[in-house]
């Protein structure tokens, strides 16, 4: 069975930089699994950020982007807001034509 | 603009059975794959289905496989998701999420319906 692995919680000071990422229990995420990333806060619908790897979805500031990164997805978010404090979760797109969610990462602002 | 409505949820005992669905406007329904994501209270995200916009090749989460069935119908722009044999632990928040250009992920999404299993 398929696992993706996000770090469960993380913390960025206003203004900074933060990275996250998205793995496989085992082997590695490229550029073909699709990764996806979505932000979402408590009782509110996801809101999709990145898909296809690198491609920003509408309205989505620079703020935000996406990569591979050795054998993980990752996303930086670059001058962090207040607002920014969510639930990121990646989705990784298998061959079998299955998408698998991460357990989600826990962003801090303080 | 892009709308996606869910409905159909509601409060449903374990065993019975339940339609969803997702009533979509503001783009061409029947050029795009949508999805089915669940969140059961509490909990992160889990993929349900996906329905490429030709209605071939469905692919369904293991949890689901063999009791849910997603459909379409094109000509009304709604996508619906049968479940069946409901157990408690299909209680969730139910979103339809359309897919961009490729079946991979998910560009916009609903506002979900709520789905309570309980005797």
């Amino acid at each position: 069975q398929t696992v993706v692995t996000q770090e469960p919680s993380f913390s960025v000071s206003p203004g900074g930089t933060v990275t996250l990422t998205c793995g496989l229990s085992s082997g590695s995420v490229s550029s073909s699994n699709y990764p996806s990333w979505y932000q979402q806060t408590p009782g509110q619908a996801p809101r999709t950020l990145i898909y296809s790897t690198n491609t920003r979805s509408s309205g989505v500031p620079d703020r935000f982007s996406g990569f591979i990164f050795g054998n993980k997805a990752a996303l930086t978010i670059t001058g962090a807001q207040a607002d920014d404090e969510s639930d990121y979760y990646c989705v990784i797109y298998m061959d079998s034509g299955i998408s698998v969610f991460g357990g989600g990462t826990k962003l801090t602002v303080l | 603009q892009v709308q996606l409505v869910e409905s159909g949820g509601g409060v449903v005992q374990p065993g019975r059975s339940l339609r969803l669905s997702c009533a979509a406007s503001g783009f061409t329904f029947s050029s795009y794959g949508m999805h089915w994501v669940r969140q059961a209270p509490g909990k992160g995200l889990e993929w349900v289905a996906v329905m490429p916009p030709d209605g071939s090749n469905k692919y369904y989460g293991d949890s689901v496989k063999g009791r849910f069935t997603i459909s379409r119908d094109n000509s009304k722009n709604t996508l619906y998701l049968q479940m069946n044999s409901l157990r408690a632990e299909d209680t969730a928040v139910y979103y339809c999420a359309k897919s961009p250009w490729h079946l991979s992920s998910f560009d916009y999404w609903g506002q979900g319906t709520l789905v309570t299993v309980s005797s």
